[in-house]
């Protein structure tokens, strides 16, 4: 499966400022899914993001508070935009393998988390 | 309405005893079922994945098991360590579709 480097790892920030956060695959991938984790809760998937395309966002999640870039095969970046106090939150990006056949069997790997304080 | 439930939501266990955790699902057409353990702080890292027509796997004290007539599936730890305190999530996956169903998860504390 592949290693995703994912940072910042947490940030405190003030409201009405941003927060991109980026992360790196260690292998090519088709699909790349950014998801948020509100305390106790579960992941909820936020967007998913293919090169050279938009990406597609779930129900709830709006383009203007969070762009996404996937500029190439290894690498995205979501931006929290216009921050409150209700983004405050874990907020995860995962990767599937390039083929889709192979993904369906093999784990998603995700990356070790953004730690999102909004003040 | 989430279609992977989870239970307990949570539970504490002493070290060196063991724990089964239960995850039932409505995901229909199913494909596989995946249990992750996320650590606090952390992403979630893969212990194992089953597919329709597998009813047990085991990843050294983990070992998951699938009923897809009932749609339920466990995971028991064995002998368990103070490193097992984690949540472990339940997450199936579509046929045909790349996205994932999480459940809540089981917090799992292991005591000394």
């Amino acid at each position: 499966s592949a290693v995703i480097s994912q940072k910042p790892s947490r940030d405190i920030c003030q409201r009405g400022t941003s927060l991109t956060i980026q992360c790196q695959v260690d292998s090519q991938v088709t699909m790349m899914f950014w998801y948020r984790q509100q305390p106790g809760q579960s992941l909820t998937l936020i967007a998913t993001a293919n090169q050279g395309s938009e990406a597609t966002y779930e129900s709830g999640f709006v383009i203007d508070k969070f762009p996404i870039s996937r500029p190439n095969l290894t690498f995205s970046t979501l931006t929290v935009s216009n921050l409150s106090p209700e983004d405050s939150s874990i907020y995860l990006c995962s990767a599937s393998p390039p083929t889709g056949g192979t993904a369906l069997k093999n784990g998603y790997t995700f990356g070790s988390g953004t730690r999102l304080t909004v003040v | 309405k989430n279609q992977v439930e989870q239970s307990p939501q949570s539970l504490i266990i002493l070290e060196g005893k063991n724990c089964t955790l239960q995850c039932n699902y409505t995901v229909s057409p199913f494909s596989n079922l995946r249990w992750y353990k996320q650590d606090t702080g952390r992403g979630p890292v893969s212990l194992t994945i089953m597919t329709f027509s597998e009813n047990t796997k085991s990843n050294g004290r983990y070992t998951a098991t699938l009923d897809a007539d009932t749609k339920q599936s466990s995971l028991h730890i064995t002998a368990s360590q103070l490193s097992d305190s984690a949540s472990y999530i339940c997450v199936v996956t579509y046929s045909n579709d790349y996205k994932l169903s999480f459940g809540a998860g089981t917090t799992v504390t292991v005591r000394a």
